[in-house]
């Protein structure tokens, strides 16, 4: 399978406590996405890499979310003391930046905070 | 402030009964608007991308259409298997909260 791999799949966890969840993109694009996604909701936007740099990210993503992409290839994730209101399906995405720029979305991670 | 709005929220068809689904959208610089398919639990699944108004594409029962506001998803014939919410993004980071469409056999 060549498309967007997320872990893990399923994850909970007790308020205050951090995790970190893995992305892998599809391995001949460039740029990777975050999103937060909730019931009912579409993705929420959270940040962006091109290769290793972290080019945009969202003013709701609050001093406990942090994201990498050390090497331009997967990313992390992370979420520090997290909060019952970090439950959410995170997404990752990956795309060109160029020629269209259409993303290609992972299975996600559900997370969900005691 | 980027926007893009999608109605109606949710929408029950009898299996045939065709339909459209709305994406309005307000960006600066639209780079694209994109259409998903997502079923419950599961990441969207890319459907369309279109760049400039009055462009339109198809694909089996679906077919999108641009203008210089909004976007239409086409439903021709819906089968109960077409039942998902239908997610558009304008400007790729910015989408709207999708329409649930549930087609009845």
């Amino acid at each position: 399978d060549t498309g967007v791999s997320q872990d893990p799949r399923h994850k909970i966890t007790k308020r205050g406590q951090n995790v970190t969840f893995r992305c892998d993109p599809i391995s001949e694009h460039n740029r990777l996405y975050w999103y937060r996604q909730t019931l009912g909701q579409g993705p929420e936007f959270l940040t962006y890499f091109q290769n290793e740099a972290q080019l945009e990210k969202s003013r709701l993503l609050s001093d406990r979310f942090s994201a990498e992409r050390p090497k331009g290839s997967f990313s992390t994730l992370e979420i520090q003391r997290t909060e019952q209101g970090d439950s959410a399906m995170y997404l990752c995405a990956s795309s060109f930046s160029t020629g269209g720029e259409t993303q290609y979305f992972g299975p996600g991670t559900r997370l969900l905070v005691l | 402030e980027d926007q893009v709005t999608q109605s109606p929220e949710a929408l029950r068809l009898q299996e045939g009964e065709s339909s459209s689904l709305n994406c309005s959208y307000t960006v600066s610089g639209l780079r694209g608007l994109f259409w998903y398919r997502q079923d419950p639990g599961k990441g969207p699944e890319f459907l369309f991308t279109l760049y400039s108004a009055g462009e339109e594409k198809e694909k089996e029962r679906l077919k999108a259409t641009l203008t210089k506001k909004e976007s239409f998803l086409h439903i021709t014939a819906p089968k109960p298997e077409d039942s998902a919410t239908y997610p558009c993004s304008a400007r790729q980071l910015t989408f709207g909260s999708g329409t649930q469409l549930t087609v009845l056999p």
